[in-house]
């Protein structure tokens, strides 16, 4: 079974600094997705930034990129230029690839609280 | 596109209760799933319906929990004779069939059981 490891249960960036939340994962397939989720406090989940297994290069969505290493089964988000709209709990997720229907359920890792200090 | 909506956002109950819980996904997804969600824990997945059809169940969907989705649009999470280990965050979230598939989730229902 896909297990999702976050291994900082908090961190803490000054405002305008750089910070990078740690994830690694375990599967034995080759293809599957890999996603990071924003949870703010009393808000909606939303999506961060998506990497899929077969592409090589790094995903950025503006401040927000991650450094994928698929031998090494890992996937850590930095956030650079932090803002204080960017404290929230922050989650990694799996998702094996879809092949002939299957369920393509989201398997989360326990989060990382990330504060901001202005 | 509205996002996805979720009905109530907050519930108390007792224990022993039927609660009923909606989602209204985007309108062009009809990929519609629910997780569970514990206090300092990431969401767990519960069930999954492709239009109308109920296609996976989780080991965590006790026999006190129903998912429907009748005509493939909104969908319902019924939990029966409630617990107090009920307790959580329910989130719905909704994907289209091709393409990356990445889900787009409600605001959930946070149910408390007393």
């Amino acid at each position: 079974a896909q297990t999702v490891t976050q291994s900082q249960p908090e961190m803490s960036v000054q405002e305008a600094e750089t910070v990078t939340l740690s994830c690694t994962y375990d599967t034995s397939e080759s293809d599957y997705y890999l996603f990071w989720y924003k949870q703010p406090p009393s808000r909606q989940m939303i999506l961060v930034i998506r990497q899929e297994a077969y592409k090589q290069q790094n995903a950025t969505e503006n401040r927000f990129s991650v450094n994928f290493q698929k031998a090494a089964k890992s996937f850590s988000l930095k956030i650079s230029d932090s803002q204080l709209g960017d404290a929230a709990m922050y989650f990694c997720a799996y998702r094996r690839h879809i092949y002939g229907g299957s369920q393509g359920n989201l398997i989360f890792g326990k989060g990382t609280k990330l504060s901001v200090k202005p | 596109d509205t996002g996805v909506s979720q009905d109530p956002r907050h519930k108390i109950t007792k224990r022993g209760q039927n609660v009923t819980f909606r989602c209204d996904p985007i309108s062009e997804h009809n990929r519609l799933y629910w997780y569970r969600q514990t206090l300092g824990q990431g969401p767990e997945f519960l069930t999954y319906f492709q239009n109308e059809a109920q296609l996976e169940k989780s080991r965590l969907l006790s026999d006190r929990f129903s998912a429907e989705r009748p005509k493939g649009s909104f969908s319902t999470l019924e939990i029966q004779r409630t617990e107090q280990g009920d307790s959580a965050m329910y989130l719905c979230a909704s994907s289209s069939y091709t393409g990356p598939l990445t889900q787009y989730f409600g605001p959930g229902t946070r149910l408390l059981v007393l």
